[in-house]
């Protein structure tokens, strides 16, 4: 059963680069698009974007000028870099196989504080 | 943005009793080309990541219970858990694929009365 697990700086600094890889076991890897979705502690989900093997990446334009994601299919890899982090911007960060009929990975928490 | 918009934001029903979600889009997400509806339902449990139960706003995906039913199409879609259950306790949130940005809508709490 495929896994998503992603991993990276738990606690950041403002104005500081996050930075998450995820790792994806099992499963076709290039056949899918591959998504980042955000959850504010208790509070409900923003979907940050999706990126395909074939380079089509689509961000949420309120994040755009921050984002960056990558893959890497070598290695069943995602990653997603967000510069000049804010409070505002601590979460439980996912990473998912869709969109569609999303598989859910397992979120990491990044806190940004002084 | 497609807003989603979910009722009620919370709700309490007794063991058994059914229970059902509302999901009202601003816009249409039914793809005219292939007749689909680009909705999706999740549930989430306290600490834990969300688990995907419909998808096509009416296809329940493998391994989950068929006391969990989606309806709807264009812009009104509805959740029904026919015969609620105590591990259904949680927050359940619709999601739009239609079009990007994707949307979710603000999520519903369930409880057991």
């Amino acid at each position: 059963q495929m896994q998503l697990q992603p991993w990276g700086a738990g606690l950041l600094k403002p104005s500081e680069t996050l930075s998450l890889t995820c790792a994806v076991s099992s499963g076709s890897f290039s056949a899918y698009y591959w998504s980042w979705i955000r959850q504010p502690p208790g509070k409900g989900l923003e979907w940050i974007g999706e990126i395909n093997h074939s380079g089509t990446i689509n961000f949420n334009p309120s994040l755009k000028s921050r984002v960056t994601m990558s893959l890497d299919t070598s290695k069943s890899q995602l990653s997603l870099n967000l510069r000049s982090v804010t409070a505002a911007d601590t979460a439980v960060y996912y990473c998912a196989r869709g969109p569609g009929r999303l598989r859910w990975g397992q979120g990491i928490l990044v806190t940004v504080s002084s | 943005d497609i807003v989603l918009t979910q009722s009620p934001d919370s709700l309490a029903a007794s063991l058994g009793e059914r229970a059902t979600i509302t999901c009202k889009s601003s816009q249409s997400i039914l793809y005219s080309s292939n007749n689909l509806n680009y909705l999706s339902w999740h549930q989430q449990k306290p600490g834990q990541p969300p688990r995907l139960l419909i998808y096509w706003a009416s296809t329940r995906d493998s391994g989950v219970p068929d006391r969990f039913s989606g309806s709807g199409s264009g812009t009104d879609f509805t959740l029904t858990i026919s015969s609620l259950q105590a591990e259904d306790v949680a927050v359940y949130y619709c999601h739009q694929y239609y079009t990007t940005p994707y949307t979710f809508g603000q999520g519903t709490k369930l409880e057991i009365k």
